[in-house]
């Protein structure tokens, strides 16, 4: 079945750490998208990506980076420089028109 | 950017009709959604319009869209416990989809 991995499904971070959350589609999609999740918030979108080898900031890109090396792979890294990390991260793929599909979703807590 | 408006909250008992309404921004908006969200987990997309379209029925879920207001709606016929999450609407501008705030659908027995 064609579908949108994100892994790990929770991830704990020290400070200081940088940490990588995955995310991997089969559906063929051109463009991905990563946004975090708040309480309250809604989904603010990070980063996102139409094409292999490249990608634009979101709204609140600052402190994370990302990488698109493969058509099917999106990986998000949070780095030190983002000073409050803890939140729900939803990765998704799509096609002009159709709408998103989303992962399950990452949980990052630091601790 | 401007911000996709919705309630946060809603209360029916089940049985009920739920509707939830949207206000978003950009009259030049092509694809309007509706995702529905339950407790850790991703989003799930319910339906969506096309902004030529003034309402989309799919089985119980009902989408109305007024252009001239921006607003965007969403009724639920029979509401019943499993529909109990969260309903985030979205727009699409540029290329990427805009999302509400969310609002917590609670439905009791």
């Amino acid at each position: 079945d064609g579908g949108i991995t994100q892994s790990p499904k929770y991830l704990f971070r020290k400070e200081g750490q940088n940490v990588t959350l995955s995310c991997e589609q089969n559906l063929n999609h051109d463009a991905m998208y990563w946004y975090r999740q708040d309480p309250g918030q809604g989904l603010r979108l990070i980063y996102y990506s139409q094409i292999v080898n490249d990608f634009q900031k979101g709204d609140i890109a600052e402190g994370y980076s990302v990488s698109r090396e493969k058509k099917e792979s999106f990986p998000l890294t949070v780095t030190s420089a983002q000073k409050n990390p803890t939140a729900f991260y939803l990765c998704a793929s799509g096609m002009r028109g159709t709408g998103y599909t989303f992962g399950s979703g990452t949980r990052l807590t630091v601790v | 950017g401007e911000d996709v408006e919705q309630s946060l909250f809603l209360s029916v008992r089940e049985g009920d009709s739920s509707v939830i309404n949207c206000t978003y921004t950009d009259s030049s908006s092509t694809y309007l959604y509706w995702y529905k969200q339950e407790p850790g987990a991703g989003l799930q997309l319910l339906t969506y319009i096309f902004s030529n379209m003034d309402m989309k029925q799919d089985q119980r879920l009902t989408v109305l869209l007024n252009k001239k207001d921006k607003h965007l709606s969403l009724r639920i016929a029979d509401t019943q416990t499993g529909d109990s999450a969260i309903y985030f609407c979205a727009e699409r501008r540029g290329t990427a989809l805009i999302f509400g705030k969310g609002t917590t659908l609670s439905v009791s027995s």
